[in-house]
């Protein structure tokens, strides 16, 4: 059974570095691609990038000036860097797994991220 | 960006009722959609993949068509563990879309 479990900073002030992992058990890391999606009550659900177990990378062009992800097969998890966070940032965050040719099927729990002076 | 627009944005249903959510896209993505399941506080459950396929586990109630540009998300009957809100996304194009979500409450 695969499970993602994901943890992170939840409060962030303006301006600062949001920075959340998710970490893979129960299945293979390789052959997929891991997702990273956000949920807020002004924009709903919005797609923010994806990377697979190689390091092929794709971005929302809204937000990729600001978005790093990357990969650490030795550990089975991926991360998610969101740089110069303003209150439009705010929401859940959510770590997800897809295969090549589909929408993803698992998901974490979800981080909520809040953005506060 | 494909844009994907979905209707209604909410309804009220009855158990036993037939349930019908549509998402239209700005384009043309081919069976590239899924659907979604969401209750308060979980993440999206994924009910279907490929516009029609039902994913393993999901009660065979649920069923999608479509592709294209039109697509359906159809509950035969509901069924009270259904009351949730349902989403569409599109994977054909970068950056991939979600519909705004329909919300299904009691009647």
């Amino acid at each position: 059974q695969v499970q993602l479990q994901q943890w992170g900073a939840g409060l962030l002030k303006p301006s600062e570095t949001l920075s959340l992992t998710c970490a893979v058990y129960g299945g293979s890391f390789s052959g997929y691609y891991w997702t990273w999606i956000r949920q807020s009550p002004g924009k709903g659900l919005e797609w923010i990038a994806e990377i697979n177990y190689s390091g092929n990378r794709n971005f929302n062009p809204s937000l990729m000036t600001r978005v790093t992800t990357t990969v650490d097969t030795s550990k089975n998890q991926f991360s998610l860097k969101l740089i110069s966070v303003t209150a439009a940032d705010a929401g859940i965050y959510y770590c997800a797994r897809r295969s090549g040719t589909g929408v993803p099927n698992h998901w974490g729990p979800g981080i909520l991220v809040t953005v506060s002076s | 960006d494909i844009q994907m627009t979905q209707s209604p944005s909410s309804l009220s249903a009855s158990v036993g009722d037939r349930v019908t959510i549509t998402c239209r896209a700005s384009r043309d993505i081919r069976s590239d959609l899924g659907w979604y399941q969401q209750k308060p506080g979980k993440a999206p459950k994924r009910l279907i993949y490929a516009a029609s396929t039902l994913q393993s586990g999901v009660p065979s109630r649920f069923s999608g068509s479509g592709s294209g540009t039109e697509f359906t998300l159809t509950i035969s009957s509901l069924q009270p563990e259904d009351f949730a809100t349902y989403y569409c996304l599109q994977h054909n194009d970068s950056p991939w879309t979600f519909g705004q979500g329909t919300r299904v409450d009691i009647k």
